[in-house]
Parts: C-alpha cells; sequence; structure tokens
C-alpha cells in the first residue's frame, strides 16, 4: 500500500523556524517527483513547493520568497520542508504528496503548523 | 499564473440527485485538469485526471467533461458519502499548480 506520512508540525513564534518531514512507503520513491501543498484552517488548497525524483529540478511557489526549503533523502524514502522566518499566514496543514504525471496522488494526512506568539 | 475558478461556492442537493459542478481556467488548460474530493479532517483524494479518466477504484457515478477553459464535474446520483468540498487543479502550466477555491456539496 502506498503511504505517505508527515512529521514535524506544532506551534511556533513568528520568525522561528521548523523542519517537516514525510517518511514514504509502498512505491519506489526514487522515481517520482514529490511535493508540498498546504491548506490554511477553513481555506482552499495552495501548491508550496516540488521537487524532481533525483532532486535536479526545484521549484517554490513565489509567496515564500525564499524562505522555505525543499529537499529528499532517496536513502531513506523521506521528503523534507525546512521552514524559516515563519510568519502567522503561514499556518496551514502541510500536506505531502506524490507526483503522477502532473496530479498529486495520493496524499498524506498532513501535519499541523500553526504560527503564533 | 493560471487562475482557476470555480462555481458555484457551494451548492445544495438531495442524496439520489444530480450534482454539477464548474470550473474555468483563466486560460487553456487543454485537457490537463484533476478534481479531487476532500472530506472534512480528510487529505484530498484525487477522483478525476486528464478532465474524464475516472482514478482507480472511484465509482461510475463521477464523471468529468470539459477541455481548454471550461470543465465540468457531475455526480450522477448523490450518496451520502459524496457530501463533501470538491477542487479542480490544473497541470498544464507549471509551476505554479494552480486549484480553485473549492466548492463545497452539501445536503438539501
Amino acid at each position: 500500500e502506498v503511504q505517505l506520512v508527515e512529521s514535524g508540525g506544532g506551534l511556533v513564534k513568528p520568525g522561528g523556524s521548523l523542519r517537516l518531514s514525510c517518511a514514504a512507503s509502498g512505491f519506489t520513491f526514487s522515481s517520482y517527483n514529490m511535493n508540498w501543498v498546504r491548506q490554511a484552517p477553513g481555506k482552499g488548497l495552495e501548491w508550496v513547493s516540488s521537487i524532481s525524483s533525483s532532486s535536479t529540478y526545484i521549484y517554490y511557489a513565489d509567496s515564500l520568497k525564499g524562505r522555505f526549503t525543499i529537499s529528499r533523502d532517496n536513502a531513506k524514502n523521506s521528503l523534507y520542508l525546512q521552514m524559516n522566518s515563519l510568519r502567522a499566514e503561514d499556518t496551514a496543514v502541510y500536506y505531502c504528496a506524490r507526483s503522477d504525471r502532473g496530479w498529486f496522488d495520493p496524499w498524506g494526512q498532513g501535519t499541523l503548523v500553526t504560527v503564533s506568539s | 499564473e493560471i487562475v482557476m475558478t470555480q462555481s458555484p461556492a457551494t451548492l445544495s442537493v438531495s442524496p439520489g440527485e444530480r450534482a454539477t459542478l464548474s470550473c474555468r481556467a483563466s486560460q487553456s488548460v487543454g485537457s490537463n485538469l484533476v478534481w479531487y474530493q476532500q472530506k472534512p479532517g480528510q487529505a484530498p483524494r484525487l477522483l478525476i485526471y486528464g478532465a474524464s479518466t475516472r482514478a482507480t477504484g472511484i465509482p461510475a457515478r463521477f464523471s468529468g467533461s470539459g477541455s481548454g477553459t471550461e470543465f465540468t464535474l457531475t455526480i450522477s446520483s448523490l450518496q451520502s458519502e459524496d457530501f463533501a468540498v470538491y477542487y479542480c487543479q490544473q497541470y498544464n502550466n507549471w509551476p505554479p499548480y494552480t486549484f480553485g477555491q473549492g466548492t463545497k456539496l452539501e445536503i438539501k
């Protein structure tokens, strides 16, 4: 069974940092592009970042302005999102999702990041 | 950036009836559009890809149509488990991948 499990969310103060992880299982992780998508409370879905299977290509939403860094470790079947200079508007559930020909399938259960003083 | 606009924001339909949800793109995305279903407290689930192909395990009552800038998700006979929020997403021009704002399908 294909499974994605996020971790690392929590409460952080404005200006702080957090590192999210996503553990993948049930498929050949190194063959797939991976993504982070977030959802603010009561809001819609927002694409955050994508990374190609071998980390050659990396893309970010313009709104992040260089504060987030996506990475992966294919030996550990893991995806990461380093988030720095966090703001209140970064408060959201963060999902990791596998790319499948341009869409996202499946998604993990998400991890909640709350930025508040 | 391609802007995706869904309508209506909320749709009230009785169980057993048909629901029609719309998604419009600000420029052509060809057939490179997907639909997701999201229930409260859950991650989104892929329903339709390529504008009209059902994902694995998705019941036949779900169908997608359209191309270019106008797309429709139809649920032919609503079951209780179908009441949820539905999102469209384009993957024709990226980055960024862009989503519609969602349509909440509620019980009438």
